[in-house]
């Protein structure tokens, strides 16, 4: 079964400091997506990234980076120079089929983030 | 860009009682799904369509029905609410529905059941 662990529940941190969000995720599967949502105060999900089991490429997309190694089943998350407008809670999730065969997200509990001004 | 509307935002019911939650898209999707938000649980799936004229159960689907009224439109029914069903509701909608897909979210529904 699809299983994704996001062991820090709360996270603080002063502007501008980095901070790494974790993720570890737990299939069968060989072919799989990960992905992470950001959730704001406002509530709504907002999709960040994806990236399938077959590519291991870090990527980075401005103050944003996403570690993804196959070898740990870890696909963290990195803010640099974060900022107060990155606070919200961030989830995790991993493609895969549930128990009644439905195609699903698996998401992880979430880590909240405040950044601190 | 609407997105992922629905409606209400906020609910308060007794035991019992029945309700039903609104959801539409306007992004032409194909798939649409509910989940339940609950603290130190993540996001749940509930029930979804993977297209016009079909449902399926996701994870958890025990005292819930759902309609997928058309292409747009995605509702989510409560026929007895119980205390457990207290939560936070999400709609989403996916292109395809295929594992690869990201999902678009509404804002959310937030339920209480007294």
């Amino acid at each position: 079964a699809q299983k994704v662990t996001q062991a820090q529940t709360e996270i603080s941190v002063v502007e501008k400091e980095d901070v790494t969000l974790d993720c570890v995720y737990e299939t069968r599967d060989t072919t799989y997506y990960l992905f992470w949502y950001k959730q704001p105060p406002s509530g709504e999900l907002v999709f960040l990234i994806r990236r399938n089991s077959f590519d291991e490429q870090n990527e980075i997309s401005g103050r944003y980076s996403w570690n993804f190694q196959k070898s740990t089943s870890s696909f963290n998350f990195t803010i640099t120079a974060s900022q107060v407008v990155d606070s919200a809670v961030y989830f995790c999730a991993l493609s895969g089929q549930g128990v009644t065969g439905a195609n699903n997200l698996f998401f992880g509990t979430g880590t909240r983030l405040t950044v601190i001004p | 860009n609407a997105g992922v509307t629905q409606t209400p935002k906020f609910q308060v019911l007794k035991t019992g009682q029945s309700m039903t939650l609104q959801c539409a898209q306007d992004m032409n999707h194909n798939s649409m799904y509910w989940y339940r938000q609950d603290p130190g649980m993540g996001l749940r799936l509930i029930y979804y369509s993977a297209s016009e004229g079909t449902t399926d159960k996701g994870e958890v689907p025990n005292g819930y029905n759902v309609s997928r009224l058309n292409k747009r439109e995605f509702s989510l029914r409560l026929e007895s609410a119980a205390p457990s069903q207290t939560s936070v509701y999400f709609c989403a909608s996916s292109e395809t529905g295929l594992t690869n897909e990201k999902l678009f979210f509404g804002s959310g529904t937030q339920l209480s059941v007294l």
